[in-house]
């Protein structure tokens, strides 16, 4: 199974500070890649797929790079709406795999 | 407006099984695949498999062959779960979650999701 590893587990920023957020796969994966929000007590949200492909209604500041084997989620501008937690998601190789997520906080 | 709308939690015992069901709405059902996701201690992640509602074909992560079955009714747009021999391993949060379009794997609508409670 490819085993996508997120750094840092946990981001302590203030709001109005930008961010970027790491997952690194086992292997390439191109860019079968994909970002997810989860707030306490929520369904995850599709944030980026393809690595950095815009979904509609998610706001600007979100954005996505990368490919291969290590990618980037980057969040410009952290608002407080923006904490929680973050996990990619791969859709290169069955099975498909989660990361173990990146926790958002408040400094 | 595409709608998951899952069934209520459960406590089960030791050993039984549970049937969890996700009621669609607002799209063509037989379109989408129709995935199934795990979440443990509000943490990780886990993809349990997939079902194509237009032919009952499923993919199953090879973790959760022998404890999940899925299976749909097209005639009320429903996809169902069932997990069966409970452990204490398998108390979780329990999502249904579409597929993207041509049967791509990423998810852009998801159920609220379906606590599972194993306990005595």
């Amino acid at each position: 199974d490819i085993v996508l590893t997120q750094s840092p587990a946990t981001l302590s920023v203030t709001p109005g500070d930008s961010v970027s957020l790491s997952c690194r796969a086992s292997q390439s994966i191109s860019n079968n890649l994909h970002w997810y929000q989860q707030k306490s007590h929520e369904s995850p949200r599709l944030l980026i797929k393809y690595a950095s492909q815009s979904i509609s209604g998610i706001p600007s500041r979100f954005s996505g790079s990368g490919s291969g084997t290590d990618f980037t989620l980057s969040i410009n501008s952290v608002e407080t709406e923006d904490f929680g937690m973050y996990f990619c998601q791969q859709s290169n190789s069955w099975p498909w795999t989660f990361g173990g997520g990146t926790k958002l906080e408040i400094k | 407006e595409v709608q998951l709308q899952q069934s209520g939690p459960e406590l089960v015992k030791p050993g039984a099984s549970v049937k969890i069901s996700c009621k669609t709405s607002g799209y063509t059902f037989t379109e989408y695949t129709m995935h199934w996701v795990k979440q443990s201690h509000g943490k990780s992640l886990e993809w349990i498999g997939g079902i194509n509602p237009n032919n009952g074909g499923t993919s199953y992560n090879q973790k959760f062959k022998g404890k999940a079955t899925l299976t749909v009714d097209k005639s009320s747009s429903t996809a169902y779960m069932e997990l069966r021999s409970l452990t204490s391993e398998d108390s979780a949060v329990y999502y249904c979650a579409r597929g993207g379009d041509y049967g791509q794997a990423w998810f852009a609508y998801w159920g609220q999701g379906t606590l599972v409670t194993v306990s005595a």
